[in-house]
Parts: structure tokens; sequence; C-alpha cells
């Protein structure tokens, strides 16, 4: 059963850098997405970004020019960078596995089905 | 950018049944997928694709869609559904999640 692992540095000062990463064990990259989401206090899901197997990523266009994700298939692990953090940034950041599935051509469906445990992050000075 | 909008709260009395709806233009070539979270835990996937459950996830859950409108059905709803659920579909290439909603189980 796969299971995903996540750790960082939990309290940040504006203008800092997050740095986030995430252990898969139990499986491998090849045929997923990886994703990055993260919850504000009170808030809903936003979804940040994220990283195939293969190295291509996608990001949520709000965070684009702060976020990088990256891969490291010898260690099975996954990282976020979030650069310039503000108070804005503060929640819990999640990982998470995504599949994309063909129902019948022309739909399709993506899920998230494993998740890590989260990780609070808070942005003060 | 595609958006996938929830109603904020939805209210049930025990053992009776509910529909938490999630609509967006992106659900009209992607089933949404559904999640529940409750305080101070990660979200758990309980619906995907056309309709189907994770292993572990109660029948009385299940998930059916028309046009640009996916729902989430509990039959039978228990004291332990009160949670938050998400709907999340993707937009090409970006992943979207709904607003969310609240249940509570009267």
């Amino acid at each position: 059963q796969v299971q995903l692992q996540q750790w960082g540095a939990g309290l940040l000062k504006p203008s800092e850098t997050l740095s986030l990463t995430c252990a898969v064990y139990g499986g491998s990259f090849s045929g997923y997405y990886w994703s990055w989401i993260r919850q504000p206090p009170g808030k809903g899901l936003e979804w940040i970004g994220e990283i195939n197997h293969s190295g291509g990523t996608n990001y949520n266009p709000s965070l684009k020019s702060r976020v990088t994700i990256s891969l490291d298939t010898s260690k099975n692990q996954f990282s976020l960078k979030l650069t310039s953090v503000t108070a804005a940034d503060t929640a819990v950041y999640y990982c998470a596995r995504g599949i994309f599935g063909v129902v019948i051509i022309p739909y399709y469906y993506y899920d998230m089905d494993v998740w890590g445990q989260g990780t609070t992050v808070t942005v003060s000075s | 950018s595609s958006e996938l909008t929830q109603d904020p709260a939805v209210s049930v009395a025990l053992g009776q049944t509910v529909r938490i709806t999630c609509q967006g233009d992106s659900l009209r070539s992607y089933y949404a997928s559904w999640y529940q979270q409750k305080p101070g835990q990660a979200p758990v996937l309980v619906i995907y694709g056309k309709n189907n459950r994770p292993s572990g996830i109660p029948d009385r859950f299940s998930g059916s869609s028309s046009g640009n409108t996916a729902s989430l059905t509990i039959t039978g709803a228990q004291a332990e559904d009160e949670a938050d659920y998400y709907c999340n579909s993707r937009d090409g290439n970006h992943v979207v999640f709904g607003g969310g909603t609240k249940l509570t189980v009267l």
C-alpha cells in the first residue's frame, strides 16, 4: 500500500522560501501525477502544482511565478519550493498522488487517491 | 481557468439521504472525484470515475453526473459522515477543486 510522508520547515519569515519534501513508500512514480495542495486556516483546498514521472510540471497560474516542483527518483521523493512567502501563504500543505483515467473517450476522470499527512506552515515576522 | 462551484453548507437528518452538488464546465468532460475531510485530517477520496468507491468506503456513498453538474449522494447518512466534502477534476493542464460543502448531520 502506497504511503506518502512529508516534512519541511513549519515557521517562516516573510520573503523566505518555503521548502517541503514528500517521500513515496511502497510504490513507484511511473504513471502518476504528484501534486502539492494547500489549505489556509478555515478555507478550502487549493491546488499548487504537479509533476509527472518524467519531470513534466504544471502549476496553478496564480502561484506559477513563485513555485518549483521537482522530482528525485533515486530517493522516491518530490519537493515543493515557494519563494517570497507572505502571511497569505500560511496554510496546511499536503502532497498527494494523482491518477488520470479514461472512462470512455471523451470522458475522463482525475483523482488523488493517496495523501500525505499534511504540514502546517506559518509565515510570521 | 475553470472553476467548480459547491453549496457552502448542507444539512441532513440522521438516516436520511443527502445530495451534494458540484458545477463547472470541466465536468462536461471529466467525472468529478469527491473527497471527505474531517477536522484536523487530510482529505480522503470517497468517489472517483463514473461511480467508483475506493476500498473501505461504505456503499452509502455514490456519485452521478449530468452535463456540467456532478453529485455526491449519501443514502442513509450517519453521524460519522459529518464533514467537509470537496469535488475535484482537471481543466486541461490544471487541477481544480470546488470550494467545499460542510455537511451537518442532525
